[in-house]
């Protein structure tokens, strides 16, 4: 694998499930980030960690639940969603220095809260 | 707060043509950076150029290039030769370079805009 993985890459889930989002960075990168991309409305920062510490939580809801045990793996745990939750959930990383500061997106995964 | 701004939901150019993809951001920082970001239908978002404010000379990326004006705000994005590859959504995007703050790798994005690419 190389680059930004995201698993699954499809997830439908009734609004009393809980289910989990996972990313994994190939890149030897040390921050990581969860976006929320709705239909016609620009990317939103959700979530960001450097060094596997929480550095930006963009007032997301406390029912999305961000979880990085590794400079490597970033998940987002889901309970008690909502339909407008509805979206494709990037997760993104970089290296956390002024040299490299690209952003390498993973191919997101598309969520349906029905 | 930073904004980006991109007023073009929806272009579309001729095979071979080019194209300019219209962006404008406000801030008062006066070191940062900025991004075009190319997300085909594919939805693997990838970077296609970047530009630093502290940098007075345009980017450019093979057939894609940039009109940064800094005074104005403003951050372009030419595409020529367009081919048929090109269609995407097209994200601009502004981060500030401070290395220290929390606020270090924040993306901030514009709305986008569809390109189509007509044969």
């Amino acid at each position: 694998e190389t680059g930004v993985t995201q698993t699954p890459r499809h997830l439908v889930m009734g609004m009393t499930n809980k289910k989990s989002l996972k990313c994994e960075q190939h890149l030897g990168h040390n921050a990581m980030y969860w976006y929320k991309q709705s239909a016609k409305k620009p990317l939103e920062l959700m979530f960001v960690y450097n060094f596997k510490e929480q550095t930006e939580n963009n007032s997301v809801p406390s029912r999305f639940s961000p979880e990085c045990p590794n400079s490597s793996h970033l998940f987002l745990h889901l309970h008690t969603l909502q339909p407008e939750d509805s979206a494709l959930y990037l997760c993104a990383s970089s290296q956390h220095d002024r040299l490299t500061y690209e952003q390498y997106f993973g191919p997101g995964t598309r969520l349906t809260v029905t | 707060a930073q904004t980006v701004t991109q007023s073009q939901p929806e272009m579309s150019v001729q095979e071979a043509e080019t194209v300019t993809l219209s962006c404008t951001y406000d801030t008062s920082e006066s070191d940062y950076y900025l991004f075009w970001y190319k997300q085909p239908p594919s939805r693997q978002m990838i970077l296609v150029i970047r530009q630093e404010a502290y940098k007075q000379q345009n980017a450019t990326e093979n057939r894609f290039s940039v009109n940064f004006q800094k005074a104005a705000k403003s951050f372009s994005l030419k595409i020529s030769d367009s081919q048929l590859g090109d269609a995407a959504m097209y994200f601009c995007a502004y981060r500030i370079a401070n290395a220290g703050g929390t606020s270090y790798g924040k993306l901030t994005f514009g709305q986008g805009t569809i390109l189509t690419v007509h044969p």
